[in-house]
């Protein structure tokens, strides 16, 4: 079946520091992933999305996310954190989520 | 923002009521879905709904059912509420699920069965 992973529960970043969030994914063919961001009380907001062409896209706020096939990988990147980023972030593969990793940003 | 609006908010209810939520959409999207939310678990699909009248089951369906008589509203039902179903109830919509279109979600229903 299925499945997407994401490893890190809960990570800490110093604001101005750089960012990786990781996640995996089981799929045969190439997948549809999607990076959503969820703040306290909220629902979620897309950050970004792949489906084909450039395995680095672009997001919202500064988040980029990178799809490696070999590794079954779509890391999502910042390169320096912002005390607003502090929420979880969920990675997707079209309907099916990961845990989610909770951010906190220390100032 | 997309106009998805879900009804009530918050509720508090006691075991073996029945139960349902509402999620309205004003974007005449096709697809709509239901969602919880648990720690831990992320957000697993309950149902989903591919047009009027037509629907499939997610990965936790057992205990919940769904009917979608008009495009723009999607509802969910606890026939029987059990404690094991309190949690945060997400609805989102999306136009296709084709060519990875992403889905919009609303912000949730807080369930409490006591």
């Amino acid at each position: 079946a299925q499945s997407v992973t994401q490893p890190d529960i809960h990570i800490t970043v110093s604001e101005g520091a750089s960012l990786e969030l990781r996640c995996n994914y089981s799929y045969g063919a190439t997948p549809y992933l999607f990076w959503y961001v969820q703040s306290p009380g909220q629902g979620l907001q897309l950050l970004l999305k792949y489906f084909s062409g450039d395995t680095l896209v672009q997001g919202i706020k500064g988040f980029e996310a990178e799809f490696k096939r070999s590794q079954s990988s779509f890391n999502l990147r910042k390169p320096s954190v912002h005390w607003s980023d502090a929420a979880e972030y969920f990675c997707a593969n079209d309907m099916r989520f990961g845990a989610g990793t909770r951010l906190t940003v220390k100032p | 923002d997309a106009g998805i609006t879900q009804s009530p908010r918050h509720k508090v209810t006691e075991t073996g009521t029945p139960v349902t939520l509402r999620c309205h959409q004003t974007e005449n999207h096709r697809y709509m879905y239901w969602y919880r939310q648990d720690p831990g678990h992320g957000l697993r699909l309950i149902h989903y709904s591919y047009g009027v009248k037509d629907t499939d089951k997610g990965e936790v369906s057992d205990g919940y059912s769904v009917s979608r008589s008009k495009t723009e509203d999607f509802l969910l039902t606890l026939e029987s509420a059990t404690s094991s179903q309190t949690s945060v109830y997400f609805c989102a919509i999306s136009e296709s699920t084709l060519v990875g279109q992403p889905q919009h979600f609303g912000d949730g229903t807080r369930l409490s069965i006591l």
